[in-house]
């Protein structure tokens, strides 16, 4: 399974945008980028996944150029509620198996007033 | 429906006490796992179990024994546990689609705490 890099924390405002970058340099060609959020006490939660491109839900957006050596998940407008860990995991699908996740460090975000 | 439940919320044992934590899906999800996390540290994988078998233990200490009683409930049973188990223990479910991607679903946790 691939590695992934993030920043440890970022810090960002009320009604601003924010971006994370993930490096996932080793990433193979089956395996799906996928971005968790967890808050204190609670189970993660799925954001997003993709494979190229850019994908958009209600909730996020994901961006991973030609090379898929890095995603960067953009949430728009942030809110205070959107001060947690986002974690960014690489694996592949496996066809009538389980989906081994590893988590890596993950990116503390905290959103101030 | 997409609510993974686990109880109990919080549990504080001792070291020679067994006990169990409980893990309940109806999403009709074909793998459950669980996870344990320490605080300020990502989750870790323990153990999973497709169809109701189990298919990956972490290499996992004996003191922990998980079961799969049916498809829709996971049990993780504990015996003489040490202080340094104590974290919140995290339960997911996912479908096991032959299409697409296999989207976890993760529960509350309990957090566990061994005196």
């Amino acid at each position: 399974l691939a590695k992934t890099t993030q920043p440890i924390s970022m810090d960002s405002y009320e009604g601003q945008e924010v971006n994370i970058t993930c490096s996932h340099n080793n990433i193979a060609t089956n395996d799906y980028i996928t971005w968790y959020q967890q808050f204190p006490s609670q189970g993660p939660r799925f954001i997003i996944q993709g494979y190229k491109t850019k994908v958009t839900n209600e909730v996020a957006s994901l961006f991973i150029p030609a090379d898929r050596k890095s995603s960067t998940l953009s949430l728009p407008r942030v809110s205070l509620s959107d001060t947690a860990v986002y974690y960014c995991l690489v694996g592949d699908k496996r066809i009538g198996g389980y989906n081994k996740l590893i988590f890596g460090a993950g990116t503390r975000l905290a959103v101030h007033p | 429906d997409t609510e993974v439940t686990q109880t109990p919320k919080h549990l504080v044992m001792g070291m020679t006490n067994k006990k169990s934590l409980k893990c309940e899906q109806h999403m009709g999800h074909r793998a459950m796992y669980w996870y344990k996390q320490k605080a300020k540290k990502p989750p870790e994988l323990m153990f999973v179990y497709s169809y109701e078998k189990l298919s990956i233990n972490e290499s996992v200490p004996s003191r922990f024994s998980p079961e799969c009683p049916n498809s829709s409930l996971l049990n993780l049973h504990l015996h003489a546990l040490q202080p340094e188990d104590s974290a919140l223990y995290l339960c997911a479910s996912s479908a096991l689609l032959r299409e697409g991607t296999d989207t976890q679903y993760f529960g509350p946790g309990t957090r566990l705490t061994v005196l």
